[in-house]
């Protein structure tokens, strides 16, 4: 993997369905991913920042977790909400390297 | 505490002319990286300052610059404009710079070149 990808590149969910989300990106040379939200008409939000291999993280129902070896990282929400309507985007940084590599996100859609 | 503050919010210009647009970080953060958001594109990388230095540069052609002042506030700046050079450009703040700190987005600038 020479970029990084995300799948799907957009889902639609009825509100308290679970969903999750793939991040994958190269392996070589990792020093951190993050996950951010981004809702329409607002700034990119910060959800997660991950460095360790296993690393798993959770902030209300959405959670996260890493493989720096395989090169991936999962996005889990549960019971989705209407509000969870947004786009999720991960990105990867480099060792040595001041700069964020985004993947093109993907876009929920919660329905009532 | 203020977030990350962009002006201007929109923008119309002409081919040919040049831009400049502004970031004011969080008070306190030293690090300012630009994006730049084309339809059907992921945010792509510009170039990020740290104390007045760049530290970093993304892959865009020469007309693409920028600058950093000693409050920590960034201008970007594109000369020459391009119809392609129609995009949304966000600015991030972190401490540090985007390492394993979050980085927090301004609402960005719409650009649009006619």
């Amino acid at each position: 993997i020479l970029n990084v990808e995300q799948s799907p590149q957009s889902l639609h969910v009825q509100e308290g369905d679970s969903t999750n989300f793939t991040c994958s990106f190269p392996s070589s040379n990792f020093y951190a991913l993050h996950w951010y939200r981004w809702e329409t008409a607002k700034s990119p939000e910060a959800l997660f920042v991950m460095t360790l291999n296993g690393d798993e993280k959770k902030k209300g129902r959405i959670s996260a977790t890493l493989n720096t070896k395989e090169g991936y990282s999962y996005l889990y929400i549960k019971g989705s909400q209407p509000e969870d309507s947004a786009t999720y985007l991960c990105a990867r940084m480099n060792t040595g390297f001041q700069k964020l590599v985004f993947g093109t996100g993907t876009r929920l859609l919660v329905s009532p | 505490k203020a977030g990350v503050t962009q002006t201007p919010r929109y923008l119309i210009k002409t081919r040919g002319q040049q831009v400049t647009l502004s970031c004011s970080p969080i008070s306190g953060h030293r690090s300012v990286s630009w994006y730049q958001q084309t339809p059907g594109q992921g945010l792509q990388f510009l170039f990020e300052y740290f104390s007045e230095t760049q530290r970093n540069k993304g892959n865009f052609p020469g007309r693409f610059s920028g600058r950093q002042f000693s409050n920590s506030r960034s201008e970007m700046n594109v000369s020459t404009l391009e119809l392609g050079d129609s995009a949304l450009y966000l600015c991030a703040s972190s401490s540090m710079g985007p390492s394993n700190t979050e980085a927090f987005f301004g609402q960005g600038t719409r650009l649009t070149v006619v």
